[in-house]
């Protein structure tokens, strides 16, 4: 079945530095990836939407120049944190649109935690 | 507004106990339901897929339902086994906008 891959799976940081978090659809071809962040006992929540080709969508709220989006094939999206904070410590997650049992599905990557100390 | 809400937002049972989680929405115009696991420190990975035209549908001991008239969805699981603990995600898509709205979660915990 379709997969989906981030990496890495964690990652502790200093403060001011930048973080680069890649996703992979390992099977399929995805010309949509989804960004999501979710804290501790929330549910996710979107922060863009990478799109293969072109600039990526960014959720209201959420700062284009601090989250930096590459949709650079039809397989990989990544995600730049870019001078991270202790405030941007979170679980990162990513998705991308896939058939499954001729229905479009959500295929969810395993997640990165970021750590900013 | 479009929205997606489940409850109960907790819920503790004990092991080999039925339950059942429910998810009401009001996104329109709809295009599918679905039901997510999601295990502490990982990705969701999905349970069930319903559209429109579907009432039920199980997968093994997880068995959901939609009332499209309604607007509401729920997960019934049956026999619960310790790995069943996990938050219970339930997301609805949004066909016009190609957008997805997440509920927020029911925590399940399954106790020995």
């Amino acid at each position: 079945g379709a997969v989906v891959s981030q990496h890495p799976s964690w990652v502790i940081c200093k403060s001011g530095t930048s973080v680069k978090i890649e996703c992979r659809s390992l099977d399929f071809q995805a010309t949509t990836m989804f960004w999501y962040r979710q804290f501790p006992k929330q549910s996710l929540m979107l922060m863009a939407t990478s799109n293969e080709g072109s600039k990526a969508t960014y959720e209201q709220g959420v700062e284009k120049d601090k989250f930096l989006i590459n949709h650079a094939s039809l397989t990989l999206s990544t995600l730049t944190v870019t001078s991270a904070h202790p405030e941007d410590s979170s679980f990162y997650i990513c998705s991308a649109p896939g058939q499954k049992l001729k229905q479009e599905t959500q295929y969810f990557g395993p997640g990165t935690r970021l750590l900013v100390l | 507004k479009n929205q997606v809400e489940q409850s109960p937002q907790s819920l503790i049972i004990l092991e080999g106990k039925n339950c059942t989680l429910q998810c009401n929405y009001t996104v329109s115009p709809f295009s599918n339901l679905r039901w997510y696991k999601q295990d502490t420190g990982r990705g969701p990975v999905s349970l069930t897929i319903m559209t429109f035209s579907e009432n039920t549908k199980s997968n093994r001991r997880y068995t959901a339902t939609l009332d499209a008239d309604t607007k509401q969805s729920s997960l019934h699981i049956t026999a619960s086994q310790l790995s069943d603990s996990a938050s219970y995600i339930c997301v609805v898509s949004e066909s016009s906008a190609s957008k997805i709205i997440f509920g927020s979660g029911t925590r399940l915990s399954i106790r020995p």
